[in-house]
């Protein structure tokens, strides 16, 4: 049980295009989930909380016009990179906390590694 | 700051030795979870253990150990008879009871078992 997907794994896309990651719990349902990124030989960073029907939480220094969340439903948030340049090339992981589940315990995805030419 | 520090940026082993993995944190919370995730080379995260601040019993698990030493405030990770697909990197992290119970990630160390 818990299984987080995230869709796509791999996706290569020019300068100047947006890219939407897809983040979903398979089998229950995420009131909360969050979003990391992680650029090469480095830790993961929280950029994001985003609760089911409200408003995304950006971290500091995350501009919130440019890494758009939208958490519609209690399975499925997704990240949209708007106007991709290279620099935003990295891996970014999205995690789930169930619903009436533990606070402490976030189910992490496969990640998602951006390329962007 | 309330950090998680992983002094150890780069260990190599050669396959068969045990290896100590450090983790230092900070909190002003006194309940609190501490986790050591590993990721090996696809990226995905692996998790390891999770530990709370009221439980000091250190545990084994297989050739995993984990010791807690809540005076120090570290958690530290040995990996004992290390093999090859022990290569990866890990972290240590810590979440808060108070606030926005976020994960905060150590640095992380990588490991690499040479055969």
């Amino acid at each position: 049980g818990a299984v987080v997907s995230q869709h796509p794994s791999r996706v290569i896309c020019k300068s100047g295009t947006s890219v939407k990651i897809e983040c979903r719990s398979l089998d229950f349902q995420a009131t909360t989930m969050f979003w990391y990124r992680q650029f090469p030989k480095q830790s993961l960073m929280l950029m994001a909380t985003s609760n089911e029907g409200s408003k995304a939480t950006y971290e500091q220094g995350v501009e919130k016009d440019k890494f758009l969340i939208n958490h519609a439903s209690l399975t499925l948030s997704t990240l949209t990179v708007t106007s991709a340049h290279p620099e935003d090339s990295s891996f970014y992981i999205c995690s789930a906390r169930a619903d009436r589940g533990r606070w402490d315990t976030q189910y992490f995805g496969p990640g998602t590694r951006l390329t962007v030419l | 700051a309330q950090k998680v520090t992983q002094a150890q940026t780069e260990i190599s082993v050669v396959e068969k030795e045990d290896v100590t993995l450090d983790c230092v944190y900070e909190t002003r919370d006194t309940t609190y979870y501490l986790f050591w995730y590993k990721q090996p080379p696809s990226g995905e995260l692996v998790f390891l253990i999770r530990r709370n601040s009221f439980d000091e019993q250190n545990e084994i698990s297989g050739r995993y150990s984990w010791n807690f030493q809540k005076s120090t405030s570290s958690f530290n990770f040995t990996i004992t008879a290390s093999q090859v697909v022990d290569s990866a990197v890990y972290f240590c992290a810590r979440i808060d009871q108070t606030g926005a119970n976020n994960l905060f990630f150590g640095t992380g160390t990588r490991l690499t078992v040479i055969p």
